[in-house]
């Protein structure tokens, strides 16, 4: 019920195409919706996350479109550049009640941009 | 945010040694998370180090084989125990932003390799 399943594992596309990574979800305590970019031999980092209470956050050219009745959220990657090439993991975390939270990951997706 | 230092980047050990795994934090922060990432997999927690109390670990993950120690507030560290050629991932040191908006910083991790 902890799980996040994302897919697909892997991507590739083209410059300036649009990179699209799906996950789900099924514990409906999961209140926060985080996604990580990750280059090799670095640390995730946060790109964009949202609430359940919105169905779609945009920041430049990165979209999260959220499905809260299917319990589904994707990205989206306007334009695609060579530079987006990394792991994306999606991840989602309860609803806050003081103190830390448990991030629960999804399983990762390395998205390839080829000129 | 935070930066945090991690080291060593990368090391090859010998089966059946240990290796410790260092992360500093430049700010002040109660909770520090260990995670495990395995080749071309998610993170997965192995536990959660607060400072002047032993660690919690994860299922799945024991003391004596990932112990850790968290001196101070700025401070941990992941000894990995006993190793064998299964240990060989990426191990991250984290910290939380706590609060309504969890935001998770890593360090660049520590690629271990076990012959």
């Amino acid at each position: 019920q902890q799980q996040v399943k994302q897919s697909p594992q892997s991507l590739i596309v083209q410059k300036g195409g649009i990179s699209i990574i799906n996950c789900a979800y099924e514990n409906t305590a999961f209140d926060y919706f985080p996604w990580y970019q990750q280059f090799p031999g670095k640390g995730p980092a946060l790109l964009i996350a949202i609430r359940p209470d919105v169905s779609e956050k945009k920041e430049g050219r990165f979209t999260i479109s959220f499905n809260k009745s299917a319990k589904q959220f994707s990205l989206h990657i306007m334009d695609s550049q060579p530079g987006d090439s990394a792991t994306y993991f999606c991840a989602a975390i309860p609803v806050y009640s003081g103190g830390y939270q448990k991030v629960t990951f999804g399983t990762g997706t390395k998205l390839q941009v080829i000129p | 945010s935070a930066v945090i230092s991690q080291k060593p980047s990368r090391d090859i050990c010998q089966r059946g040694t240990s290796l410790t795994i260092q992360c500093q934090v430049d700010s002040q922060v109660t909770m520090m998370f260990w995670y495990r990432q395995q080749p071309g997999q998610s993170l997965t927690l192995i536990a959660t180090a607060n400072q002047g109390s032993e660690a919690t670990y994860e299922s799945g993950f024991v003391i004596d084989k990932f112990p850790i120690s968290r001196p101070n507030l700025t401070f941990s560290t992941l000894t990995v125990s006993n190793l064998s050629p299964e240990d060989s991932s990426i191990y991250l040191c984290s910290v939380e932003a706590a609060g309504l908006n969890t935001e998770a910083f890593f360090g660049q991790g520590t690629r271990l390799t076990v012959v």
